[in-house]
């Protein structure tokens, strides 16, 4: 069964403090995600991956940076973590477009930047 | 960049009834649209994607696309208390994997 895993799901942080979101997936899929979802913005995608070794930015990458190691693990990572950057994250993997097109997310990680 | 917009903000349906959402792309270039289910606390779970113009029918879920308008609806007959829930859209364009994501339809079916 598709699966992704995200570790930790809860994190709460200073302000100022690095912190290192991990996801894994056992789908061998090539893409990656990390997007934030808000209240009042949906899901906004932050990096992706297209497999290890890169990394994209996506739409919101200011204060974050990624790293895809393998195929399985593409992290996210706040240098300098700020108030505004709490929020739920979420990874995925997938493969989107021609006659496969799917996408499984991870339970999410609710950060808060205190 | 690309936007997504999705139409209505909330929507209620009776139990049995048909629930209709809509999502527009702003980019003419636009090549695929997904459409997810969130329920809340969880994550997004991908429900259908559609490429081509026409219809796409899976169980009591069908999607439209109209590529020359950028739109694409989904339905839901015989709506279950069960479907209530966050709905997003997500479209691609340009030939790449970089998904845009409407800020969602929430529905709600009431017994």
């Amino acid at each position: 069964e598709a699966a992704v895993t995200q570790s930790p799901r809860n994190k709460v942080a200073v302000t100022g403090g690095k912190v290192t979101l991990s996801c894994n997936q056992t789908n061998n899929h090539n893409n990656m995600y990390w997007y934030r979802q808000d209240t009042g913005h949906g899901l906004r995608l932050i990096h992706y991956s297209y497999g290890a070794g890169s990394t994209e930015k996506g739409d919101i990458p200011d204060g974050y940076k990624a790293s895809r190691p393998s195929q399985e693990n593409f992290s996210l990572i706040l240098e300098l973590a700020t108030p505004s950057q709490t929020s739920v994250y979420f990874c995925a993997s997938g493969e989107l477009g021609g006659r496969l097109s799917e996408q499984y997310f991870g339970p999410g990680t609710r950060l808060t930047v205190l | 960049q690309q936007k997504v917009q999705q139409s209505p903000e909330s929507l209620i349906v009776p139990e049995g009834g048909m629930a209709s959402l809509n999502c527009t792309s702003s980019d003419r270039n636009v090549d695929y649209f997904w459409w997810y289910r969130q329920h809340s606390g969880k994550s997004p779970k991908m429900l259908m994607s559609i490429f081509s113009n026409g219809e796409k029918e899976e169980g009591r879920f069908t999607v439209h696309l109209n590529k020359a308008s950028l739109h694409t609806s989904l339905h839901i007959r015989d709506s279950q208390p069960s479907d209530s829930a966050l709905y997003l859209c997500a479209a691609t364009s340009g030939g790449n994997y970089k998904p845009t994501f409407g800020k969602g339809t929430s529905l709600v079916v009431h017994p």
